[in-house]
């Protein structure tokens, strides 16, 4: 399994600001995730990421709020934008080591525990 | 809409029962179902996967798929204090490596 780091691991934010989470995974990875667990909540993909090309956005979420980057087969980053109170969750990085239709095993990083004030 | 459901507990067994966690699926095409393990403040951690009808058996974990019932299980022999945790039941598609997960169970295992 991949050993995924993300950063920062927690942060509180000021309403209308925005912050960049990072998240690195050891080896060369097919597929990155983005998820958000609100409190108490099970897991809710945000977005795909796609190494060099667009994410691919969930119902619900959308590029100019979630913003993300993958430049290459082991990092990504995802922008939480313009924040309010309801952002204020926990957002987790995945990773899947195999090709579209395969296993799909999916691995987590620690993640990120937003507050937003 | 692909939903997974579970129910939300809390499961309360005693130390050394077995414990049963279950998942309904609603999109038949589902291939790949997985039981991640999530301690309160951490992440999700993947402790079975399950691709074919029947049961798959890891240490005190035994994963059962019933893919026409649309059901997929997981037991827990000789459960511990330290098995204490929501378990997330989780499907992937036909397509794609998309997971939708359920809303979890948490089981909680009483010395």
């Amino acid at each position: 399994s991949a050993v995924i780091s993300q950063k920062p691991s927690r942060d509180i934010c000021q309403r209308g600001t925005s912050l960049t989470i990072q998240c690195q995974v050891d080896s060369q990875v097919t597929m990155m995730f983005w998820y958000r667990q609100q409190p108490g909540q099970s897991l809710t993909l945000i977005a795909t990421a796609n190494q060099g090309s667009e994410a691919t956005y969930e119902s619900g979420f959308v590029i100019d709020k979630f913003p993300i980057s993958r430049p290459n087969l082991t990092f990504s980053t995802l922008t939480v934008s313009n924040m309010s109170p309801e952002d204020s969750s926990i957002y987790l990085c995945s990773a899947a080591a195999g090709t579209s239709g395969g296993t799909g095993e999916q691995f987590f990083g620690p993640g990120t525990r937003l507050t937003v004030l | 809409q692909k939903e997974v459901e579970q129910n939300s507990g809390p499961l309360s067994v005693p130390e050394g029962a077995i414990a049963s966690l279950n998942c309904t699926y609603s999109d038949r095409g589902s291939q790949s179902f997985f039981w991640y393990r999530q301690y309160s403040g951490k992440s999700p951690e993947l402790i079975m996967s399950i691709y074919s009808n029947g049961d798959k058996e890891d240490g005190r974990f035994t994963a059962q798929l019933n893919k026409a019932s649309q059901y997929v299980s997981l037991l827990i022999r000789d459960s511990q204090p330290s098995d204490s945790a929501t378990y997330l039941c989780a499907v992937k598609g036909d397509a794609g490596n998309m997971l939708t997960f359920g809303g979890g169970t948490r089981l909680m295992v009483k010395p």
